[in-house]
Order: structure tokens, then sequence, then C-alpha cells
């Protein structure tokens, strides 16, 4: 089966500067990587994701970059703010986008 | 449109007793995932549904575990007995599978402690 890492672990950051998290994957059939935030005793939630068909998708201060060949993707935040101290997951989807494979996941400390 | 719910949202009970979770996904989600989270890791899956049928229990501890999904919607994740390291957040999530989006939509979860 699909096999996702994720790194940093950790990772704190200075308000108004960038974040980025890395995740890789194992299985080149993979053509769905979504990433959750999560915040403290809440649910995840999508906040963006990116289909293999794609290199780079944006919203607003959140962007998501693929690379198939290197089966590596990243999650970069600008502008970051105290509001997005959570912890991030990623995850990668099967072509049927039925079964995901998350990885262990990023807790993002921004520091005012 | 009302999310994911899952009652109870948390649950203490000693080991070796059962306990029981429900879960009520969204309106026309045919595809039903239960996972468990560990502090500090991500969600791993259980067992997923598609309508009433479980497609996938790969990673469903079946001495102790039982799922089911009664008429494709609502879903009990079973646990009997209980052990220590069964305390985790077991959430439920759900998808419409097969349209235009995969996204799965997460229910608040239910704490479990076994003491």
């Amino acid at each position: 089966g699909e096999n996702v890492e994720q790194h940093p672990s950790t990772l704190s950051v200075q308000e108004g500067d960038s974040a980025v998290i890395k995740c890789t994957y194992s299985d080149s059939a993979s053509n769905y990587f979504p990433w959750y935030k999560q915040e403290l005793g809440k649910r995840p939630q999508l906040i963006i994701d990116i289909r293999s068909n794609v290199g780079e998708k944006k919203d607003q201060r959140i962007a998501v970059t693929l690379n198939k060949t290197a089966k590596h993707f990243s999650l970069h935040i600008t502008e970051t703010q105290p509001e997005d101290s959570a912890v991030y997951f990623c995850a990668a989807s099967e072509a049927n986008g039925n079964q995901f494979y998350f990885g262990t996941g990023t807790s993002l400390t921004v520091i005012p | 449109e009302a999310g994911v719910v899952q009652s109870p949202r948390y649950k203490i009970i000693e080991k070796k007793q059962p306990v029981a979770f429900w879960c009520n996904p969204i309106s026309g989600h045919n595809t039903l995932y239960w996972y468990l989270q560990n502090l500090g890791q991500g969600p791993e899956l259980l067992i997923r549904y598609e309508n009433e049928e479980a497609v996938d229990d790969s990673q469903l501890p079946k001495d102790r575990f039982s799922a089911e999904r009664l008429k494709g919607v609502d879903s009990t994740l079973k646990i009997q007995p209980a052990e220590l390291g069964d305390s985790a957040v077991y959430l439920c999530a759900s998808s419409y599978g097969g349209g235009p989006t995969y996204e799965q939509y997460f229910g608040p979860g239910t704490r479990l402690t076994v003491t």
C-alpha cells in the first residue's frame, strides 16, 4: 500500500514569515493529495488539495506544489498568522479516490 | 448542511469493558470511514464502507473490534473487550465516492480513555 512521510514534525515561525511542510509518497498510482488542518481538540478540515494533473495550486495565503516524478508535494503558507497554529496533515489517495493514507502530521506554531 | 455527527464525544471505561461509538455521515455520502488517531499521529484507517458493504477492513483488529453500517447510513464501531492501548480518538468521516471531488468530511471524533 501507499506510504506517506511528512516533515518536519514540528515547526515554529515568526508571525509574517512563511512555513513549508513537505510530504513524500510511494505509490505512483496516487493521484489526489489533500492537506488537512486540525486545531487542538477539533476535527481535521480540508484546507487545500491538488490532483496529479496539476503542478501547483494556490488559495490566498496557502499553496500546494506537486512533483510527480519525485513523488513529493509541499504545503506553503505565506504571511503566517497566529491562527495558522495547528497540526497539518498531508494525505495521498489511491486512483479511485476512496482510500486515504495520512502523514504523521506537522505541529505548526506561529509566534506573535 | 449538517456535518458528520459522532457520539459520544468522550468516553472513559475500564479495561475489559465493551464500548460503542456511533456515526451519522453527511446525507447522501455513500462512503464512510472509521479512523483511529493516536496523540501526535495522523488518522489511521480502520474500516471503509461503500454503502452498507465493508470494502476495506484489513486494518481492523477483528478479535476485538467490530463495525456495522446497516442500511448504508449510520454506522457503529464496537470494541469488546477494550484494552489500555485502545485509548485514542476515533474519527468518522464520509465522502461522496465517485463525485467531482474526493473530499472527506470528518466528524468531531470520540476520545476514548481506557483505565
